[in-house]
């Protein structure tokens, strides 16, 4: 059964990079995309990123100039990174599986995740 | 940019209860549509995808229909486990969510 461990630092100062990084265990690492979804407190998901085994990578447009999104294969890991963050940085950070099908990617949907990270900035 | 909405935001239900949840998009997205259930302090689990498939090990209470811009997740009845929120999915954009509680 695959399973996604997660983990980075949860208190970041303004200006500060968010690190996190996932790993996959327990299933293939190709076929699929890797995705990272927060969660503001008391608020809804947003989709910040993917990355597939051939680093192929799509981001939100919202966050694009600051995300980057690399994947490790040979330990089955990919990284979020998220720069100058700011206290609207502040959420849950998951990591997810995003399985997919139809020509166009259309049939597209999370079906494994990670427990989450919490991240809070403050000065 | 597909927008998507949710209706009713926050809904109150009781045990045994049947329970429909709306999803419509701003234009039509045949059945590129999923479902999520996510309790609080928890990560979302997937419950259907492709607007009307039960993902394994999901209650068959559970189902999905609709395809273009109106979608429904429908709990045929209510079990004091499913008091969660549940947001639709469609590729890279979720619903805001509809929160499901006690009555």
């Amino acid at each position: 059964q695959v399973q996604l461990q997660q983990w980075g630092a949860g208190l970041l100062k303004p200006s500060e990079t968010l690190s996190l990084t996932c790993a996959v265990y327990g299933g293939s690492f190709s076929g699929y995309y890797w995705s990272c979804i927060r969660q503001p407190p008391g608020k809804g998901l947003e989709w910040i990123g993917e990355i597939n085994h051939s680093g192929s990578t799509n981001y939100n447009p919202s966050l694009k100039s600051r995300v980057t999104i690399s994947v490790d294969t040979s330990k089955n890991q990919f990284s979020l990174k998220l720069s100058s963050v700011t206290a609207a940085d502040t959420a849950v950070y998951y990591c997810a599986r995003a399985d997919y099908y139809g020509s166009g990617k259309e049939y597209y949907y999370m079906d494994v995740w990670g427990k989450g990270t919490t991240v809070t900035v403050s000065s | 940019d597909i927008q998507l909405t949710q209706s009713p935001s926050f809904l109150s239900a009781s045990v045994g209860d049947r329970v429909t949840i709306t999803c419509r998009a701003s234009q039509g997205i045949s059945s590129y549509l999923a479902w999520y259930q996510q309790k609080p302090g928890k990560a979302p689990k997937l419950l259907i995808y492709a607007a009307s498939t039960l993902q394994s090990g999901v209650p068959s209470r559970f189902s999905g229909s609709g395809s273009g811009t109106e979608f429904t997740l429908t709990i045929s009845s209510l079990q004091p486990e499913d008091f969660a929120t549940y947001y639709c999915q469609q590729l890279n954009r979720f619903g805001p969510g509809t929160k499901v509680d006690i009555k």
